[in-house]
């Protein structure tokens, strides 16, 4: 079946170290994205990406980095500059083209703790 | 800029009756469109319903409908019958279709609890 994969479901790392999370997906989407979720915030964006080798700053990048070098991946990197990394976070991705009604298909997310 | 409003943050409903979420936005975009998703305490996200700014037919999807009203910026989502798998969160979102970007803004989310 196609999907979204996000490893590992929880994480758990000390303070000033960075933490890369996983995100996989076959189901031939250009764009992907990463949401973070903190409670009461509903999900901010923080890095896209629409195209191989391409990705866009979101509403929340500081602290964060990603790379795009293959269209099934798009990792994250919580970096030690992140002032509050712990969080659910959501990677998902859309259907290629321009299409309006095109809905975000989601991971299961990671969720990062950072003691 | 787009916002998303979702001013509950929880909501009760009994079994079978039928509840309304509230959703109001703002945007400068002349097109785009809502969506509504549900996300239950495994923390993935459902997408459940989308309603294009000009559709001229409110959207229903299964025991799910969407109020959208134009002139007042809402687009409110109707869960019919309730049933007990139906407590989760429920989030609206919103895309702007002019600005050249494909990525959604969400609001804060609604967490619905069905009692028996």
């Amino acid at each position: 079946d196609g999907g979204i994969t996000q490893s590992p479901k929880y994480l758990f790392r000390k303070e000033g170290q960075n933490v890369t999370l996983s995100c996989e997906q076959n189901l031939n989407h250009d764009a992907m994205y990463w949401y973070r979720q903190d409670p009461g915030q509903g999900l901010r964006l923080i890095y896209y990406s629409q195209i191989v080798n391409d990705f866009q700053k979101g509403d929340i990048a500081e602290g964060y980095s990603v790379s795009r070098e293959k269209k099934e991946s798009f990792p994250l990197t919580v970096t030690s500059a992140q002032k509050n990394p712990t969080a659910f976070y959501l990677c998902a991705s859309k259907k290629p083209g321009q299409v309006n009604n095109s809905p975000l298909h989601f991971g299961n997310g990671t969720r990062l703790t950072v003691t | 800029a787009q916002k998303i409003t979702q001013t509950q943050p929880g909501m009760f409903v009994q079994e079978k009756e039928a509840v309304t979420l509230d959703c109001t936005y703002d945007t400068s975009d002349p097109s785009y469109g809502l969506f509504w998703y549900k996300q239950p305490s495994s923390g993935e996200m459902i997408f459940l319903i989308y309603q294009g700014s000009y559709d001229q037919q409110n959207a229903t999807e299964g025991r799910y409908s969407l109020n959208f009203q134009k002139a007042r910026k809402s687009a409110n989502l109707v869960i019919s019958a309730s049933q007990l798998g139906d407590s989760a969160m429920y989030f609206c979102a919103m895309r702007g279709l002019n600005s050249g970007y494909s990525t959604l803004t969400f609001g804060k989310g609604t967490m619905l609890l069905v009692s028996p």
